[in-house]
């Protein structure tokens, strides 16, 4: 079954740091892999999608990631760091048979000023 | 216009009750899912209906009813309340997954047991 792994619960950089969120999928190639937000007290939404059009995919917020296939990892990137960027952030994968998305356990990202 | 809505936001009931959260889309999505997340973020998968039907059920107790009268809506029911029921629970929509993949989501209905 399609599962990603989320490394760090926790990450915690500068305002003006590069952002560096990290996601590895199960070893087969997945049809699609996501990463979503989640700040305070509200719902997910979508950040970007990889859906094998292009390796470098990027999304809303000035975020980015790369679908690297050796080393089977999905990692979320920002230049520099804004304060309203603190959230959580979850990787995700279509599993199941396109039946369902599983989901990371998440990694919350804090902005110092 | 809210894409998917959920109500109650917030319920605080207590052990052993029953309680219902509705879930409505204006997307024209033909899936719908439930997800509770836990205190520590963890979002797992209850159930998914596609146009109506149960597609997806995820080991979850008895007590968890989903009902879906129609595409655009799917209520939880939870009979039997118990203190480990508390989290946020998530309705999302979505297309066919094959498509597109991607779900929208609703703000979330905190349920607080005690």
């Amino acid at each position: 079954a399609q599962s990603v792994t989320q490394l760090g619960s926790h990450v915690s950089v500068s305002e003006g740091a590069l952002v560096l969120l990290r996601c590895n999928y199960s070893s087969s190639v997945p049809p699609y892999l996501f990463w979503y937000v989640q700040y305070p007290n509200q719902g997910l939404q979508l950040l970007l999608k990889y859906t094998s059009a292009a390796t470098l995919v990027k999304g809303i917020n000035g975020f980015e990631a790369e679908f690297k296939k050796s080393e089977t990892s999905f990692h979320l990137t920002k230049p520099s760091a804004h304060m309203s960027d603190a959230a959580e952030y979850f990787c995700a994968v279509v599993s199941g048979g396109y039946q369902k998305v599983t989901f990371g356990t998440g990694t919350k990202l804090q902005v110092i000023p | 216009d809210t894409a998917v809505s959920q109500t109650p936001k917030y319920l605080v009931t207590q052990m052993g009750n029953d309680k219902s959260i509705k879930c409505e889309q204006n997307l024209g999505h033909d899936t719908m899912y439930w997800y509770k997340q836990d205190s520590k973020k963890f979002l797992k998968i209850m159930f998914s209906y596609n146009n109506k039907e149960l597609i997806i059920n995820e080991t979850v107790p008895n007590r968890f009813s989903p009902k879906s009268p129609d595409k655009a809506h799917l209520n939880l029911h939870i009979n039997s309340l118990e203190l480990g029921d508390s989290a946020v629970y998530f309705c999302a929509s979505s297309q066919e997954l094959r498509d597109t993949g991607e779900l929208f989501f609703g703000e979330g209905s905190r349920l607080t047991v005690l």
